[in-house]
């Protein structure tokens, strides 16, 4: 059974568009997350939600919008694609919602998002 | 602002060798520390980590060491095997704040 999975693995695009990456855990945890991992490999927190409700919301464009419809699922919309929106995105999810142990911090296997 | 530096890229072993991944970091309020494997179209997974308070922890073949006064960590497996090569990540973390990555280093074990 997968722990993190994400839908779709592979988005392609073009300039202007808007998208959605959906993501869902089964494993009963509390907190979720996205992550971005953009061209240079670093890979950055975007958002995190504790039972549905914003908890980290780091310095990004608004056209990024995180929905949580319930704790088990935590989506990711992104209106007015840009180029530079091109990377892998990560959802994650643990069972604190802040802190160590980061051990129960699962990720899921990612979307490569490419915008032409 | 990179906080958490992994300078080397890749890095080629003999399998059977020890592999010794290397991650510098500039925070020194940092108090916890973790590596992650990832393999190609999958998710970073949690492999080992150190508390501020220990200077090495061992798992298995996978032991961190922490060098708090050169702000250094390091990673050896021993003995590596082909299953090993893979991206590694280092992070860090301070408090409850979020985790910090290193860009990764990719280990080749070589037969």
């Amino acid at each position: 059974d997968t722990a993190v999975s994400q839908t779709p693995k592979y988005l392609v695009t073009q300039m202007g568009n808007d998208k959605s990456i959906k993501c869902e855990q089964n494993l009963g945890h509390d907190t979720m997350y996205w992550y971005k991992q953009d061209s240079k490999k670093f890979l950055k927190i975007m958002f995190s939600y504790n039972n549905k409700e914003l908890i980290i919301n780091e310095t990004v464009p608004n056209r990024f919008s995180p929905k949580s419809p319930d704790k088990a699922h935590l989506n990711l919309h992104i209106n007015s694609l840009e180029l530079g929106d091109s990377a892998v995105y990560f959802c994650a999810s643990s069972l604190q919602s802040r802190g160590p142990p980061w051990e129960t911090q699962y990720f899921g296997p990612g979307t490569r998002l490419l915008v032409l | 602002d990179q906080q958490v530096k992994q300078n080397s890229p890749s890095l080629s072993v003999q399998e059977g060798r020890i592999s010794i991944l290397n991650c510098d970091y500039t925070n020194s309020m940092f108090d916890y520390f973790l590596w992650y494997k990832k393999y190609p179209a999958e998710g970073p997974t949690f492999l080992i980590s150190i508390s501020s308070i220990k200077d090495k922890n061992e798992d298995g073949r996978f032991t961190v060491f922490l060098n708090k006064s050169a702000k250094h960590l390091s990673l050896h497996i021993v003995p590596s095997q082909p299953g090993d090569s893979a991206v590694y990540f280092c992070a860090a973390s301070k408090g409850d704040d979020k985790i910090i990555f290193g860009k990764g280093t990719r280990l080749h074990i070589l037969p």
